[in-house]
């Protein structure tokens, strides 16, 4: 069974820039969560998605936003960049909302210069 | 709202040798642990998790951990580490669906 695939698996942009990140679920797992992954803050959450709805959010700034489609993929988008917006962001699949297994794809790193 | 603590940001160890990667969480409910690991230029892959039943569980490429509750602790354990084991690892808590992850340790594996 495939893993979690994010695309694109790097990205430069500029700052005032927007960026949409995508991320495909393993086949059959409905919910996905994002995280966040910089030197100095570590991991953190971002949203997680289950039914094309966000169940949960973490807290950062409304420039980052999400969605969930039928199919389950989802895109993350950050509007207006900026330069601490740089890091690796990861995606999680897991079965069901709730279910407390995520397996996590390659991850996005973004540069913002 | 829960926090994890990874007590050490490095860990230096040669091959063969056993190690230890230590892990305290703080919840105010009952928690669900894992151990994931990553590699470089890699996502996190999961290692093993504890969800309930025994104390200690094993997981993959030998490690096993053991869940102390009276200590709150998840400490990560292998006998043995071969150089492939030279990765990041994140000790993570969660109640529901959330993560919430340690600032990980970095396990150096030389000759």
């Amino acid at each position: 069974k495939a893993g979690v695939t994010q695309t694109p698996r790097y990205l430069i942009k500029t700052r005032g820039q927007q960026v949409t990140l995508s991320c495909s679920p393993i086949s059959g797992h409905r919910s996905v969560s994002w995280y966040q992954q910089t030197p100095g803050q570590g991991l953190q959450f971002l949203f997680e998605y289950f039914s094309e709805t966000q169940r949960n959010k973490g807290n950062f700034p409304g420039r980052f936003s999400g969605r969930q489609f039928s199919n389950s993929r989802s895109e993350m988008n950050v509007s207006t960049l900026e330069l601490g917006d740089s890091a690796l962001y990861l995606c999680a699949s897991s079965l069901e909302e709730g279910y407390y297994e995520q397996y996590f794809g390659p991850g996005t790193r973004l540069t913002v210069t | 709202a829960q926090s994890v603590t990874q007590l050490d940001s490095q860990v230096p160890v040669f091959e063969e040798a056993p190690v230890e990667l230590r892990c305290n969480y703080s919840s105010s409910v009952s928690v669900y642990l894992f151990w994931y690991v990553q590699y470089p230029n890699q996502g996190l892959q999961l290692l093993l998790k504890y969800l309930s039943g025994s104390t200690l569980v094993k997981g993959i490429n030998g490690f096993e951990a053991e869940f102390n509750k009276s200590q709150t602790s998840f400490h990560l354990r292998k006998p043995s580490v071969h150089i492939s084991d030279t990765a990041e690892y994140f000790c993570a808590v969660t109640t529901y669906s959330t993560l919430t992850f340690g600032k990980g340790t970095m396990l150096l594996v030389s000759p």
